[in-house]
């Protein structure tokens, strides 16, 4: 079976301009997270869904920051406008336990705001 | 929100050699689960801890979950360069339904 699949795996872009990651979660998984990680900041949750509906936000930073889950099988993070402070690797991550269960993450997605 | 510390932050060693890693909070968690990322992947869970004072064993790998379930240890046996990677303590939130991850024990293991 495939894992959680996500793309792009690099993006390096300039600042201001809009950035969209995407996330295929594992089959037959209702839970999905997006993640960031930073050396400073270790691993953060910026929000998750259950059965395609935002369940908590609280972890996105600000407004520029935006995610969506139109079906069980998409999903993704923009960011518009970027900045250089949103550099990270950001991981998605699917359950079928809830936020509590095993997750299984993608590869993540390194992002570089120039 | 429910922190976790651990600790060491990093941790360089021979191959053959013992090592413990640490994961501790102020608060109790119903669980605590530990993962192991490698460079350019995500994260892998290797077990999951639910009972104060249990102890499980994973080939050399041997995880004990404090009696009041605030706090955990990783110990590896005998520790091989296969064993290098950011380990991740992340503990259930019971209010939040969902889970807070400690900022990681990074582990080189030298051939």
């Amino acid at each position: 079976d495939a894992g959680v699949i996500q793309s792009p795996r690099h993006e390096v872009t300039e600042m201001g301009q809009e950035v969209t990651l995407r996330c295929k979660p594992i089959s037959g998984h209702d839970y999905l997270f997006w993640y960031r990680q930073t050396m400073m900041r270790g691993l953060e949750l910026l929000i998750y869904f259950n059965n395609n509906v935002p369940i908590d936000d609280s972890g996105m930073p600000e407004d520029r920051f935006s995610a969506k889950m139109p079906n069980a099988s998409f999903s993704t993070l923009k960011i518009q406008p970027s900045e250089p402070r949103d550099s990270a690797v950001y991981f998605c991550a699917s359950s079928s336990d809830g936020g509590t269960g095993e997750l299984f993450f993608g590869e993540g997605s390194r992002l570089t705001v120039l | 929100t429910q922190l976790l510390e651990q600790s060491p932050q990093f941790l360089s060693i021979q191959e053959g050699e013992n090592l413990t890693v640490y994961c501790n909070s102020s608060s109790v968690f119903s669980s605590l689960q530990w993962y192991r990322q490698e460079p350019g992947e995500g994260p892998v869970l290797l077990v999951t801890v639910v009972t104060g004072g249990e102890v499980k064993k994973l080939k050399r790998l041997t995880f004990q979950f404090g009696d009041a379930r605030k706090d955990s240890s990783l110990h590896i046996t005998a520790a091989q360069p296969g064993d290098t990677g950011l380990y991740l303590c992340a503990g259930e939130d019971t209010n939040a339904g969902k889970s807070t991850f400690g900022d990681g024990t990074t582990l080189t293991v030298k051939p």
